[in-house]
């Protein structure tokens, strides 16, 4: 059974620096984009950017480019997102997805919730 | 970078009735479009892939269509369960994608 778990959530202080997790289980890990997708308080879906674990080729899309980082291990089936110095702007849930080989969503984690308030 | 709209912001269904939803891309995305369905507090899930293509396990009530920049969810019988936020997204652009507002659908 594919799985996408992903971390606890988290409560920070802007500035503060943050790496939220994704582990993928029940498939070859390294063969299939990881996508990670920000979903504000009451808001829509934001493609933030994607990853292929097998050779770390990342994408971002223009919106979050220089905002975050995204990174994989695929030795131990984990993705990642980090940022370097979080903004109240960036309280939100976060979700990360397994991508198809056309490009769409077909497994979600659960999703990990960061709150950035002082 | 395309841009997705989707109509109505909500749709109010009497289970039973028949849901139709619309997505529109701000230009071609062929049929390279994803619809996902997202209840409250739950991650979003996919529905249907290629525009009209049903994921694993979705029953039958749920139809997509349409090609180039115009796009329909349909519904035939909505049931309870099927209350929901449903999101498009496009592909085409590939690693460049975009979703839509998101289409609220509840109770009449």
């Amino acid at each position: 059974e594919v799985q996408l778990v992903q971390s606890g959530a988290e409560v920070k202080k802007p500035g503060e620096s943050l790496k939220i997790s994704c582990k993928g289980s029940g498939y070859s890990f390294a063969s299939y984009w990881i996508g990670w997708v920000r979903q504000m308080p009451g808001k829509g879906l934001e493609w933030m950017g994607i990853i292929y674990p097998g050779d770390s080729d990342t994408r971002y899309s223009p919106s979050f480019q220089g905002q975050v980082t995204i990174s994989a291990d695929k030795s131990i089936s984990t993705a990642y997102l980090q940022w370097s110095s979080l903004k109240a702007s960036d309280t939100a849930m976060y979700y990360c997805a397994r991508l198809s080989t056309g490009g769409w969503g077909d497994y979600w984690g659960q999703g990990t919730l960061v709150t950035v308030s002082s | 970078e395309i841009v997705m709209t989707q109509s109505p912001a909500t749709l109010s269904v009497s289970p039973g009735e028949r849901a139709t939803l619309s997505c529109r891309a701000s230009q071609s995305v062929s049929s390279n479009l994803a619809w996902y369905q997202q209840k409250p507090g739950q991650a979003p899930s996919l529905l249907i892939y290629a525009a009209s293509t049903r994921a694993t396990g979705i029953p039958a009530r749920f139809s997509g269509s349409g090609s180039g920049t115009d796009f329909t969810l349909t519904i035939s019988s909505l049931q309870s369960e099927d209350f929901a936020v449903y999101y498009c997204q496009q592909y085409n652009k590939w690693p460049l994608c975009t979703f839509g507002p998101g289409t609220k659908v509840d109770s009449k």
